[in-house]
């Protein structure tokens, strides 16, 4: 079955660690995103990628970088100069054609500990 | 700023009955309208997709669109328990901007 991987679903980290959240379609989609979402605060876009080997910032992408080398991989990294970085991350991709929306992978939810 | 406004609830709603869900928008050149749901603790789940003036119904669902008062609806007929969720409208120019979700609470 299609659809797109988030690993871990869990991931604990110590304060000035780097870590990275895997996210993997086999939908064949063109564009990938990535958003974090805290309680009461909605979806926050940090990056998006609309083809392989570019990417573009999002609201909040201080803190966090991503890659996109393959068309089926889009990594974030949550870098130790993300100040709050506990949260829900969830990783979304999409044809790229105007009438499609978002399909979303099952989240990472990072914890610093 | 292009903005996607939703009351946040909760929206209580006796078991049986029509939950209507309500979403405003302030980008007048979107072309495509999606709500999403979204179970405690999981990942937002695209249930419908609206793209002209009008209703359209998909089971106990119905998206209703107004993109002359900028507005998006959706209704969900016989709510049942399991509809408890926080529902998100999204409204894509460029690309989509999501709002903050209506918590729904179907009461048994």
């Amino acid at each position: 079955d299609g659809g797109i991987t988030q690993s871990p679903k869990y991931l604990f980290r110590k304060e000035g660690q780097n870590v990275t959240l895997s996210c993997e379609q086999n939908l064949n989609h063109d564009a990938m995103y990535w958003y974090r979402q805290d309680p009461g605060q909605g979806l926050r876009l940090i990056y998006y990628s609309q083809i392989v080997n570019d990417f573009q910032k999002g609201d909040i992408a201080e803190g966090y970088s991503v890659s996109r080398e393959k068309k089926e991989s889009f990594p974030l990294t949550v870098t130790s100069a993300q100040k709050n970085p506990t949260a829900f991350y969830l990783c979304a991709s999409s044809p790229g054609r105007i009438n499609y929306g978002y399909t979303f992978g099952s989240g990472t939810r990072l914890t610093v500990v | 700023q292009k903005e996607v406004e939703q009351n946040s609830g909760p929206l209580s709603v006796p078991e049986g009955a029509i939950a209507s869900l309500n979403c405003t928008y302030s980008d007048r050149v979107s072309q495509s309208f999606f709500w999403y749901r979204q179970y405690s603790g999981k990942s937002p789940e695209l249930i419908m997709s609206i793209y002209s003036n009008g209703d359209k119904e998909d089971g106990r669902f119905t998206a209703q669109l107004n993109k002359a008062s900028q507005y998006v609806s959706l209704l969900i007929r016989d709510s049942q328990p399991s509809d408890s969720a926080t529902y998100l409208c999204a409204v894509r120019g460029d690309k989509i901007i999501f709002g903050k979700g209506t918590r729904l609470h179907i009461l048994p």
